[in-house]
């Protein structure tokens, strides 16, 4: 299975942007890339998804990097309820759809 | 729309003491996953079920147990517990054949086993 590099944590500052980055450089061309988040003692809960072209939903946007060996996650204004963990995680189009979690990046927002 | 349900949510028990826990999901997914969490790492996959009478094993299955007799409910049973199975126990689900949908987690059953 594919796997995913993040760093471990990020700071940011209420109200200004947040840029998560993930590296996937053994991604297939049929892996979807899938971020979850999980907020202080609850399970994890999906925020956006991506396969090759930018995204962006209500919770926030997914750049893609054009060689898909890389992407960002991006919350346009960080709030205190953004502080969780992120995982960038790479879910096959075949098979069981497994998602195999990382450690992911853990966001401290500043108030 | 309750999404997927885990009872119970907390539980202490005693090394050799058994154990089911239930997950339930209304929103008729085919794929349904146990997975656990131990302190300050992601989560890991025990089992498995992409349909009603199916299981498979995940990445750590031992010692564990799971069944699939209706489409909606998915229960991991501990035969007999060990304190290394002291973690947080998620439950998830997920549509068939939209690949690319998202999963929709419980909130967790927090085991420790003494």
């Amino acid at each position: 299975d594919a796997k995913t590099t993040q760093p471990n944590s990020m700071e940011s500052n209420e109200e200004e942007p947040v840029h998560l980055p993930c590296n996937h450089s053994t991604i297939s061309g049929t892996d979807y890339i899938h971020w979850y988040r999980q907020l202080p003692s609850q399970g994890p809960e999906y925020v956006i998804h991506g396969l090759t072209s930018n995204v962006n939903n209500r919770m926030a946007s997914l750049a893609i990097a054009e060689d898909r060996k890389s992407s960002t996650l991006i919350l346009h204004r960080a709030t205190l309820r953004d502080a969780a963990v992120y995982y960038c995680i790479l879910r096959p189009q075949t098979g069981a759809n497994n998602l195999f979690f990382g450690t992911g990046t853990r966001l401290t927002v500043i108030p | 729309n309750a999404g997927v349900t885990q009872t119970p949510k907390f539980r202490v028990l005693k090394t050799g003491q058994s154990m089911t826990l239930l997950c339930a999901q209304d929103m008729n997914h085919e794929y349904m996953y146990w997975y656990r969490q131990d302190p300050g790492m992601g989560l890991r996959l025990i089992h498995y079920s992409v349909g009603e009478g199916t299981t498979a094993k995940g990445e750590v299955p031992d010692g564990y147990n799971v069944s699939r007799l209706k489409k909606q409910n998915f229960l991991l049973g501990l035969e007999s517990a060990a304190p290394s199975q002291t973690s947080v126990y998620f439950c998830a689900s997920t549509e068939i054949g939209v690949r690319s949908y998202g999963y929709t987690f419980g909130s967790g059953t927090r085991l420790t086993v003494v």
